[in-house]
């Protein structure tokens, strides 16, 4: 069963503008991951926050988690046409997990 | 190297063909992971393999028979598939199943192999 469920499914934005992501998860975790995916091609590891951080920056991604709520946001500044694709966050499911649960995913559309 | 590769990149099989799906990877990862993804669908879990040890069959039907015959080498063998099989098969690795803590690490993904069976 899914982990994590993410809002907005899709989101449609112009190039330039920021997209931000939400998503939520059940149960307590070590760390949360967000991923890109490329139109049906493998997926990206884009940034790893652990459960004692609140704020994650790599380059013109922004992470947030909060723990209390079980949610995470990724938001992506000055979007470009080049960031057109799916995200997913990925939780495990706490204590000692082989498992990296994937949430539903949100499909980013930049628009030039 | 930072890839993982798989091969082949398209399969298109029978329901009563044998075929197998490799991915390999040169990073020294202990770790590699089976995923199945539908269409708009989120990668689900299959197989995980731990220092060349299957350590997570996540139930999965034994028409796909997982094998690591080496630290760097998966292969996922398939045989009598069914039309809903027809996927999106994804290869990752990663440097141990769980970190010191027992936290999930980093997975480096394959490209996948598209797979249709008919």
């Amino acid at each position: 069963s899914q982990q994590g469920e993410e809002d907005p499914q899709a989101l449609s934005i112009q190039e330039g503008e920021n997209a931000t992501m939400n998503c939520s998860y059940k149960t307590s975790i070590n760390n949360l991951q967000w991923y890109r995916q490329n139109s049906g091609r493998g997926l990206v590891h884009l940034i790893l926050i652990r459960s004692n951080e609140r704020e994650k920056h790599s380059g013109r991604l922004r992470v947030t988690l909060d723990t209390s709520k079980k949610s995470s946001s990724l938001l992506i500044t000055a979007s470009r046409a080049a960031d057109t694709a799916s995200y997913f966050c990925a939780t495990d499911a706490g204590g000692s997990s082989y498992k990296l649960i994937f949430g539903s995913g949100t499909r980013l559309l930049v628009r030039p | 190297d930072t890839e993982v590769t798989q091969t082949p990149k398209h399969l298109v099989m029978g329901m009563t063909n044998k075929k197998s799906l490799k991915c390999e990877q040169h990073m020294g990862h202990r770790a590699m992971y089976w995923y199945k993804q539908k269409a708009k669908k989120p990668p689900e879990l299959m197989f995980v393999y731990s220092y060349e040890k299957l350590s997570i069959n996540e139930s999965v039907p034994s028409r796909f028979s997982p094998e690591c015959p080496n630290s760097s080498l998966l292969n996922l063998h398939l045989h009598a598939l069914q039309p809903e099989d027809s996927a999106l098969y994804l290869c990752a690795s990663s440097w141990s199943p769980a970190g010191l803590a027992g936290e999930q690490e980093t997975q480096y993904f394959g490209p996948g192999t598209r797979l249709l069976v008919l």
